[in-house]
């Protein structure tokens, strides 16, 4: 139990454009959901918090025009990385919160963007 | 300083070996505790969690929180090559707080 999947898990854009990375809870329902970036040998860095059917909170420095979060339903968040640039090259991992366990979070596989 | 202090390594040991792997931390309103293992290019995975103080055990895994001294520990006994991964601490404040990572440490078990 706990699956949590995260769609495309690599992704190769032109500066520019603008990218939307899918997260889905299989198997439970997530009131909230987690976004991080990670890049190489570091640890993950929480970019924000969403709870379903309101409006994610961004951590401290996280630019919440260029990252869009959705939370739409129990079992499916987006992340839009808008206008990407090379910068944005990171390793993106969304988690969820079961309502049974709130004190866990389920990882997802992560999503790989490169930007060229 | 960091709230969560952990060795990167990396950590080279034989097939066989007992692992000890450790994180130290400053805010003593920490009360939840995980390990999560984490494959190159994929996403962590859970592998212990712990409340308060304590040892817990699970298979080779043996998870120890010593909240006096604000430190955690993970044993891996007769670790295996498919041990290799980084290893992430992780601890929060209350249930459904936010999750405070450590920087990981590489693991690397030889044949």
């Amino acid at each position: 139990g706990a699956v949590v999947s995260q769609h495309p898990s690599r992704v190769i854009c032109k500066s520019g454009t603008s990218v939307k990375i899918e997260c889905r809870s299989l198997d439970f329902q997530a009131t909230t959901m987690f976004w991080y970036r990670q890049f190489p040998k570091q640890s993950l860095m929480l970019m924000a918090t969403s709870n379903e059917g309101s409006k994610a909170t961004y951590e401290q420095g996280v630019e919440k025009d260029k990252f869009l979060i959705n939370h739409a339903s129990l079992t499916l968040s987006t992340l839009t990385v808008t206008s990407a640039h090379p910068e944005d090259s990171s390793f993106y991992i969304c988690s969820a919160r079961t309502t049974l366990h709130t004190d866990t979070q389920y990882f997802g596989p992560g999503t790989r963007l490169t930007v060229l | 300083q960091k709230e969560v202090e952990q060795d990167p390594g990396p950590l080279s040991v034989p097939e066989g070996a007992i692992v000890s792997l450790n994180c130290t931390y400053s805010n003593s309103a920490f009360q939840y505790f995980m390990w999560y293992r984490q494959y190159s290019r994929k996403g962590p995975e859970l592998l212990m969690y712990t409340y308060s103080s304590g040892n817990k055990e699970d298979g080779r895994f043996t998870a120890q929180v010593d909240k006096s001294s604000k430190y955690i520990s993970l044993f891996i006994r007769d670790s295996q090559p498919s041990d290799s991964a980084t290893y992430l601490c992780a601890m929060n404040r209350n249930q459904g707080g936010k999750l405070i990572f450590g920087q990981g440490t590489e693991l690397s078990v030889k044949p």
